[in-house]
């Protein structure tokens, strides 16, 4: 069964600081990984995807890695700024479809 | 991506009602799901919903607590019933859709159910 895991749970920066959220997964068969973001008490904002093949893609100040090998993946985000503050979810697609979450990193940007 | 859109946005009931979830999609789209969210956890798949036939439930999930409906590519309600304050959580649908050449996961907004 795949199991994701997320650290830090929790991450308080000043803004302007480039930062790195970390997700592991422990079934290096996946068949894509995806990065969210949550605000409080909303839906998903779809940010990355990264297919089995690829080992990073980005997206403005975003970058995302995969490491299926060490099943690992990081989301960096460069010169962080306070609307950049969420919770980034990420999803490991163990299938077609199938997702599997990690909690989340609560990120707080602080001007 | 699609514009997915959930009524009611968020709701307050009591013990032992149920209540029902719509989702929309401004497109015809083949694979639908329902997930919930729970106070500081992640999601967690409830079903898929196939068009034309019974949802698929992951385990720990039933039929009669929570049956979902599928009557078109475009629209589900998922029905919570007999709720109790455990149901408390955020129900979201998504949507897969090709992407790039490949296939993604796209999120509606969420559904905030509260039970006293």
């Amino acid at each position: 069964k795949q199991e994701v895991t997320q650290i830090p749970a929790a991450l308080s920066v000043p803004e302007g600081e480039n930062l790195v959220l970390n997700c592991s997964f422990t079934d290096s068969a996946i068949y894509n990984l995806q990065w969210f973001r949550q605000d409080p008490g909303k839906g998903l904002t779809s940010l990355l995807l990264i297919q089995s093949s690829q080992r990073e893609q980005t997206s403005g100040r975003l970058n995302a890695s995969l490491d299926k090998s060490s099943g690992r993946s990081t989301l960096y985000i460069a010169a962080s700024q306070p609307g950049d503050s969420a919770t980034y979810l990420c999803a490991a697609a163990s299938g077609y479809s199938t997702l599997t979450f990690g909690k989340g990193t609560m990120l707080l940007v602080s001007p | 991506s699609a514009v997915i859109s959930q009524k009611p946005s968020r709701d307050i009931c009591q013990r032992g009602t149920s209540l029902t979830i719509q989702c929309q999609v401004d497109s015809q789209v083949t694979m639908m799901f329902w997930y919930r969210q729970q106070p500081g956890q992640s999601l967690t798949l409830i079903a898929t919903a196939n068009q034309g036939s019974e949802a698929t439930y992951e385990s720990g999930f039933v039929i009669d607590k929570f049956p979902i409906s599928r009557p078109n590519l475009t629209f589900s309600t998922l029905t919570v019933s007999n709720m109790s304050p455990e149901d408390s959580s955020i129900y979201l649908c998504s949507v897969l859709l090709p992407s790039g050449g490949f296939n993604e996961q796209f999120f509606g907004p969420g559904t905030r159910l509260t039970v006293l």
